[in-house]
Formats: C-alpha cells, structure tokens, sequence
C-alpha cells in the first residue's frame, strides 16, 4: 500500500489550461502539504493543510488554489498555466503540523509537470 | 530568516569510502534539522532529525549525522558508503516557532564502484 499517494505522474499540457494534482494519504496523518521542486532540483514549500485548515501558504500566485476535503486529501488546482509553472510537484504528510511531536514527512512520488 | 546551506553541488566517493554531505544551517531559536534523501524519480525519504539532546544522530541506512552547534553545522556521514547511496541529499531546518521547512539546495552524491 502506498502511504502518500499522488495522480497523475505525469502531466503534459498547454500554457493557459487549467489542471489539477489530486493527493491521498492512508497514514491517518493530520498535516498535509504541497512542495515544488524546479528543474534546479529547488525545493520550496507551497502549502499546507492541518485537519483542512490552511497553515501555511507561502508566496505562491493565486492560480494555484489547494482544496482538503477531508485530511486524507489534499489536492492541487492550477488556473491558466503557465510556462514556469512546470516542475515537480509533491505532496506530503505528517502527524502534526511541526515537529510536536519530534514527526517526519512522508512524501509522495512526485508529478512531473510540463507546460508547453 | 532561517536558511540552510549545502556548500557542495556534488560529492564523489568510491565504494568502501567513508562519506560526508555538509550541510551549515542559519535559524533564530532551537533548531531543529532533517536529512533527506531522494532517489532518481522518487519523493524524498526521510533519514534523520535532531531535535534535541545527543549531538550525534543515527539514522536509516547506516547514516549518521552530528549536530554542532559553535559551528552551526549538520553534516551527515557515513562510515562505508555504498553504490546504493547514489541519490539527492536534502537538508532541511524546520523553525519550531511556525513549523516551516526549508531545505538546502541538495547534495548530488555518487558512489562508484
């Protein structure tokens, strides 16, 4: 069973589209977040999520929108791509929000966006 | 601001060789600090963490890292390193006061045989 869980893998599409990246953990955490890796191998938070709240939410564009449905779930909605918005995206979780509770992430695989 | 520094893009070690990623951290307050690791095509793993306590931390896979804190460093190290320790290295300072990580730009280690 895989712990953080992420669709689609990869996501090939045009500038001015809009996407989503959907997000499930079964490891009844209660922090999600979403991170961005660039071609550098940069890795930069975007969000985070703690039982559906908003915790965190860095200098991100307003295109990009997260939705929790519930804590498994953390999904990733992207308006009118744009050329450098392609990336890796990953999706992560852990226990608590912090390290409270001395918790580490779990990351997902990774989706591979590119915008043509 | 907290920040953390890998002052190495790269390392190269042979097989059998000890292995060190460094890793510099700048952060008010306690820090508390992470090593990750990720393989080609894959999310990142955790290795290690020192919250508090022992300066010297174990970790997964033979990894261990220690904690100084006059010289603000958190190198990771490995006595033997193997061909299978080929991937990403990630440091990571997490800031107790808003729970915020951040991570070092990455160390690509290789192994040859």
């Amino acid at each position: 069973d895989t712990a953080v869980s992420q669709t689609p893998k990869y996501l090939v599409t045009q500038m001015g589209n809009d996407k989503s990246i959907k997000c499930e953990q079964n490891l009844g955490h209660d922090t999600m977040y979403w991170y961005k890796q660039d071609s550098k191998k940069f890795l930069k938070i975007m969000f985070s999520y703690n039982n559906k709240e908003l915790i965190i939410n860095e200098t991100v564009p307003n295109r990009f929108s997260p939705k929790s449905p519930d804590k498994a779930h953390l999904n990733l909605h992207i308006n009118s791509l744009e050329l450098g918005d392609s990336a890796v995206y990953f999706c992560a979780s852990s226990r608590a929000a912090g390290v409270l509770s001395n918790e580490k992430l779990f990351f997902g695989s990774g989706t591979q966006l590119s915008v043509l | 601001a907290q920040s953390v520094a890998q002052p190495e893009d790269q390392v190269n070690v042979a097989e059998g060789n000890p292995l060190t990623v460094k890793c510099t951290y700048s952060v008010s307050g306690n820090p508390y600090l992470f090593w990750y690791v990720q393989y080609p095509n894959r999310g990142l793993q955790f290795l290690l963490k020192y919250i508090t306590g022992d300066n010297l931390v174990k970790g997964s896979y033979g990894f261990e890292a220690e904690f100084n804190k006059s010289q603000t460093s958190f190198h990771l190290k490995k006595p033997s390193a193997l061909v299978s320790d080929s991937a990403l290295y990630f440091c990571a300072v997490e800031r107790w006061s808003d729970y915020k990580l951040s991570f070092g730009a990455g160390t690509t280690v290789t192994v040859r045989a």
